[in-house]
């Protein structure tokens, strides 16, 4: 079944500790995104990618890296500059096509909940 | 100007009744208004979209109305059932440099049997 992968579901992170969230997708997407979620605040974007080796700054990039060396893959590094960490975080993925990839239906991972010690 | 005002913020129904939730924008250049809906513990999957040159887009039980002057959308849901508690998020695309979709905050819908 083709589809995007996150892994942990669920991932603990210690004090001054650089935490790493997984995001594979098979359904040959060009582009991807991470968004965070909190409770009573929707889903606010942190990166996205819409090509191999290209990545831009979301809303709320502080704390946050990512690469891109590979279509089917997008990590997530939450770093220790990043505060407030705790929160649910979804992985997307949709088509990118000469007509605008933006209108295209993003395909959501089920999501890795990250949670300090 | 960025961004998709959504209300209820939670809403309550019987089975069979026909719950409404509203979004609100400013930016006229939007040209995409999706509605996403997400189970506990899941992604969001898309549920039904819309473009501003139509007024209504049906999709078995879930309708989405669009009113371009009024800058508003709504998703009604017919014949409401318990499998549909879930929270919805309705969405616009910025159609400026950013190609970024703007998110409501979302409605929590309970649906009772």
């Amino acid at each position: 079944d083709g589809g995007i992968t996150q892994s942990p579901k669920y991932l603990f992170r210690k004090e001054g500790q650089n935490v790493t969230l997984s995001c594979e997708q098979n359904l040959n997407h060009d582009a991807m995104y991470w968004y965070r979620q909190d409770p009573g605040q929707g889903l606010r974007l942190i990166y996205y990618s819409q090509i191999v080796n290209d990545f831009q700054k979301g809303d709320i990039a502080e704390g946050y890296s990512v690469s891109r060396e590979k279509k089917e893959s997008f990590p997530l590094t939450v770093t220790s500059a990043q505060k407030n960490p705790t929160a649910f975080y979804l992985c997307a993925s949709s088509i990118r096509n000469g007509q605008g990839w933006w209108n295209q239906p993003q395909h959501f991972g089920d999501g890795t909940r990250l949670s300090i010690l | 100007q960025q961004q998709v005002k959504q209300s209820p913020q939670s809403l309550i129904v019987q089975k069979g009744g026909i719950p409404i939730i509203n979004c609100a924008y400013e930016n006229t250049a939007f040209d995409y208004f999706p509605w996403y809906q997400q189970f506990p513990g899941k992604g969001p999957a898309l549920l039904i979209a819309i473009r501003p040159d139509v007024s209504e887009k049906k999709e078995g039980r879930f309708t989405i109305s669009f009113n371009k002057s009024a800058k508003q959308f709504s998703l009604h849901i017919m014949d409401s059932q318990p499998g549909d508690s879930a929270t919805y998020f309705c969405a616009a695309n910025n159609a400026g440099n950013n190609r970024k979709l703007i998110w409501g905050l979302g409605t929590s819908l309970a649906v009772n049997p």
